[in-house]
């Protein structure tokens, strides 16, 4: 089993819409959380970090952790062609805080 | 915020030769910094851990031998990837986090380069 699992999609969403990504981890000890999102050619960039159970707002990015049921989703509200990219989950290693685990990523696709 | 340097953006070099990969925290200082690799298409494969002032940490079926890392400032890590050969080709992507800041705090990647082995 993989330390942090998510669907590869792509996801396809139309433009405006809501977009919802999944992201589950093993470690029930982890206590950090993170999304990236990587566009095609180039390094990841932090969107966001949850640690606490529930949601968190950004803008148009809301996270949102479950550490019962050991799941951290995203929600990309009002989804924009320019949102189309690989989003990533990070989990922190529950032993070492300074070594993450990263799921594969999932890609989504926002149609205009 | 953040920001980590990472040089060059790619690379072309024939098989045999060696290359190196520069990683740079500009504003913050970093005790660790981390080393990936990315294959297309797939996602980013974690191959060490660098540490300044002491040995890199390597995952498993990663060759400490010839994938060279040096830490030697809180703001530099390197990566040497000596005698190169086609299989090498890929995309090497560095993260750092201010050494200040708790784990609380995500990572910041460099911008990646992109090796060639021909």
């Amino acid at each position: 089993q993989k330390e942090v699992e998510q669907n590869s999609g792509p996801l396809s969403v139309p433009e405006g819409a809501i977009a919802s990504l999944n992201c589950t981890y093993s470690d029930r000890g982890s206590q950090s959380f993170f999304w990236y999102r990587q566009y095609s050619g180039k390094s990841p960039e932090l969107i966001m970090s949850i640690y606490s159970n529930g949601d968190k707002e950004d803008g148009r990015f809301t996270a949102q952790l479950n550490k019962a049921s050991q799941y951290v989703s995203l929600l990309i509200r009002d989804s924009q062609p320019s949102d189309s990219a690989t989003y990533l989950c990070a989990v922190n290693n529950l032993y070492n805080f300074n070594k993450f685990y990263f799921g594969s990523g999932t890609k989504l696709n926002v149609k205009p | 915020g953040a920001v980590v340097s990472q040089h060059p953006s790619w690379v072309i070099c024939k098989s045999g030769t060696s290359v190196k990969i520069e990683c740079r925290s500009l504003d913050f200082q970093a005790t660790t910094m981390f080393w990936y690799r990315q294959f297309p298409k797939q996602s980013l494969m974690l191959m060490a851990t660098s540490n300044e002032g002491s040995k890199a940490t390597y995952e498993q079926g990663v060759e400490k031998d010839k994938f060279l890392i040096n830490h030697a400032s809180l703001t530099l890590s390197t990566l040497t990837v000596t005698s190169a050969h086609p299989e090498d080709s890929s995309f090497y992507i560095c993260s750092a986090r201010d050494t200040g800041t708790g784990v609380n705090y995500g990572y910041t990647f460099g911008s990646g380069t992109r090796l060639t082995v021909v």
